[in-house]
């Protein structure tokens, strides 16, 4: 399996702020990264695949970069519906996910 | 639209075994692969399993290998997670997932989960 780590584990923020998560794999997954949000008794939702690509629906101020084996998301302007988990996915070699990595009101 | 609901859930000895079932509505089940996706009691998520469209392709985390088996019944639109010798460390809930329109396992639709303890 692809192992895949995150960083930080619990990142305080206000609202406004711009968010930076690393995301890191074992090896190199090319561009097959996603990223995924998840609130407490929710479903995961879908935000970015392929490294940078937006899913329909959710706002401009999440991107997504990175190739190989380093990928950030980043939140331009933290709102407060943005607080929640967040997790990278790899699919390059079947799927694995990072960690998460908490954004809370600081 | 599209539904996933799970079921069979519940409270297990250690080494016994449970069967999970995901009933799907509201798309072509035969035309998508499905996975199955774990997530312990506030701790992170855990890919476990996939099966292409016609159930003869499944793929495992290497972790699980052996001890899990995902199998398909397109025309019941149902999928199943088949899970032996069971663990404390495997008490979950688990997800159905669909993968996306390619078999990439990009996760737009999920079920609500489905309790598994694993406890004496």
């Amino acid at each position: 399996d692809i192992h895949m780590t995150q960083s930080p584990s619990t990142l305080s923020a206000s609202v406004g702020d711009r968010v930076t998560i690393t995301c890191r794999a074992s090896q190199s997954i090319g561009r097959w990264l996603a990223w995924y949000q998840q609130k407490a008794g929710k479903t995961p939702k879908l935000l970015i695949y392929k490294t940078s690509d937006l899913e329909s629906g959710v706002p401009a101020r999440f991107s997504g970069s990175g190739s190989g084996t380093e990928f950030t998301l980043t939140i331009s302007s933290l709102q407060a519906d943005d607080f929640a988990t967040y997790y990278c996915q790899q699919y390059s070699s079947f799927s694995s996910f990072g960690p998460g990595t908490k954004v809370d009101i600081k | 639209e599209v539904q996933l609901v799970e079921s069979g859930g519940g409270v297990v000895r250690p080494g016994g075994s449970l069967r999970l079932s995901c009933t799907a509505s509201g798309f072509t089940f035969g035309d998508y692969g499905m996975s199955w996706v774990r997530q312990a009691p506030g701790k992170g998520l855990q890919w476990v399993s996939g099966i292409n469209r016609n159930g003869d392709i499944r793929v495992y985390a290497d972790s699980l290998k052996g001890r899990f088996t995902i199998s398909r019944d397109n025309a019941k639109n149902s999928l199943f997670l088949q899970m032996n010798s069971l663990r404390a460390e495997d008490t979950a809930f688990y997800f159905c997932a669909r993968p996306d329109e390619d078999g990439n396992p990009l996760y737009r639709y999920w079920g609500q989960g489905a309790l598994v303890t694993v406890s004496s």
